[in-house]
């Protein structure tokens, strides 16, 4: 069975820090990948996703970055961090190809909290 | 574009009482709709999808959901909730035409009490 896992499941970093997000996902391959960011007591918003290795699209203009440096790796980066980068992160994955009926899997997350 | 509309932001009801989560969408496409819920401090768990076919899907502990064309709707039902079942839910649309993105709403918080 497919599984998905996340780390860390906690982070408090400083203001004006770096940041390294690590997503793997085990028992499929080529799979689609997404970055999602869940702020307090709001839905998600997609920040980033990928259809392969190399492959990233971004969807807001911010202060993050994404990378994939293999099948099953996603990587969510920053050289800076801001204080409206806390948050809940979440990773996801669905099978690949297009068409919208593949169900998104999700990680556990990551609580971000800049100080 | 795509959207969708989760209109109660918390919804309280007793144990073993029934309940309706509503989930309206707005979309220009035809689409494929999911329920996702989400525990404190989890990730999301897909609780069913509409990709087609019957317009009454079953999911997982115990919950449906009906697509309402016409009303551009998906409403997510459980004739007896449990304790467990408080959580936040998502509903969440994907167009048909080939795209990768879940539009999520805002969610809804069903808190049960005893």
């Amino acid at each position: 069975s497919q599984t998905i896992h996340q780390w860390p499941a906690t982070l408090v970093q400083p203001v004006g820090s770096p940041l390294s997000l690590e997503c793997t996902v085990e028992g499929t391959s080529n799979p689609n990948l997404y970055w999602y960011r869940q702020a307090a007591g709001r839905g998600l918003q997609l920040l980033f996703y990928s259809v392969g290795i190399g492959q990233i699209s971004s969807e807001v203009p911010q202060n993050l970055s994404a990378s994939r440096p293999q099948d099953r790796q996603f990587i969510l980066s920053s050289k800076k961090l801001l204080l409206s980068d806390s948050g809940f992160y979440l990773c996801a994955w669905s099978g690949s190809g297009t068409g919208g009926n593949q169900p998104q899997h999700f990680g556990d997350g990551t609580r971000l909290s800049i100080l | 574009a795509q959207s969708v509309t989760q209109l109660d932001s918390q919804v309280p009801v007793f144990e073993e009482a029934p309940v309706e989560l509503r989930c309206n969408y707005s979309s220009s496409v035809s689409v494929y709709l999911f329920w996702y819920v989400q525990y404190p401090n989890q990730g999301l768990q897909l609780l069913l999808k509409y990709l087609s076919g019957s317009t009454l899907v079953k999911g997982i502990n115990g919950f449906e959901a009906e697509f309402n064309k016409s009303q551009t709707s998906f409403h997510l039902r459980k004739p007896s909730v449990h304790i467990s079942d408080t959580a936040e839910y998502f509903c969440a649309v994907s167009r048909m035409d080939s795209s990768y993105k879940l539009i999520f709403g805002s969610g809804t918080r069903l808190l049960v009490r005893p």
